[in-house]
């Protein structure tokens, strides 16, 4: 059973634009959420990660928006670049437990 | 090491035969995890290890599954009388500790004829 679901699927952006990628996940257990980027060949990267703590954490041009009440987090990429293009994963954990990973949204920033 | 490694990068088998997936971690980290990851899905949760302990191995499907850690650094992963529906991408990741983040290898990509 996924505990957490992601979307869209896939997702194609012009240069410039803003990409958005949303999770949203049952466990009220979770206490950290981080994003992966994945490119072709390589494993997962953490790009990005929250605590239930805060409602919107941003590196550069990366932000994660975190709503407790409604059980969701997003990632929005900012002027996105076509160096962006790969897979974004969301997870969720429980304090000293495996993460537990979206299906994933392929990203396509278009020149 | 700079990072984590996985051998072999892919691995073809046939139905039946046993394998054994092999994975270096990050040099001092003390927790290692393995993932299966099908394609088109995010990696899902086989493993870990604390050094050499295996507290968790609820997301092995089955017993054909196994894994050691036996000195606490290298792991490997062993599937015995492999099936088609083995066929999978598996990643290996370690961290400093349970609560740290997760470095992943380049995986293994199996595949069962």
């Amino acid at each position: 059973q996924q505990q957490v679901k992601q979307s869209p699927q896939s997702l194609i952006v012009q240069k410039g634009g803003i990409s958005i990628i949303n999770c949203a996940y049952e466990n009220t257990a979770f206490d950290y959420f981080p994003w992966y980027q994945q490119f072709p060949g390589k494993g997962p990267a953490l790009l990005i990660a929250i605590r239930p703590d805060v409602s919107e954490k941003k590196e550069g041009r990366f932000t994660i928006s975190f709503n407790k009440s409604a059980k969701q987090f997003s990632l929005h990429i900012m002027d996105s670049q076509p160096g962006d293009s790969a897979t974004y994963f969301c997870a969720a954990r429980s304090s000293g437990y495996a993460l537990n990973f979206g299906k994933g949204t392929s990203l396509l920033v278009t020149p | 090491g700079a990072g984590v490694s996985q051998s072999p990068r892919y691995k073809v088998t046939k139905r039946g035969q046993d394998v054994t997936l092999r994975c270096d971690p990050i040099s001092s980290h003390a927790t290692l995890y393995w993932y299966q990851q099908a394609l088109g899905q995010g990696p899902e949760f086989l493993t870990y290890f604390n050094y050499e302990a295996q507290p968790d191995k609820s997301g092995l499907p089955s017993d054909r599954f196994s894994a050691e850690r036996p000195e606490g650094s290298i792991s490997t992963l062993t599937i015995q009388r492999t099936e088609q529906r083995d066929s999978a991408m598996y990643r290996c990741a370690s961290s400093p500790g349970q609560v740290n983040e997760q470095f992943f290898g380049p995986g293994t990509r199996l595949t069962v004829l």
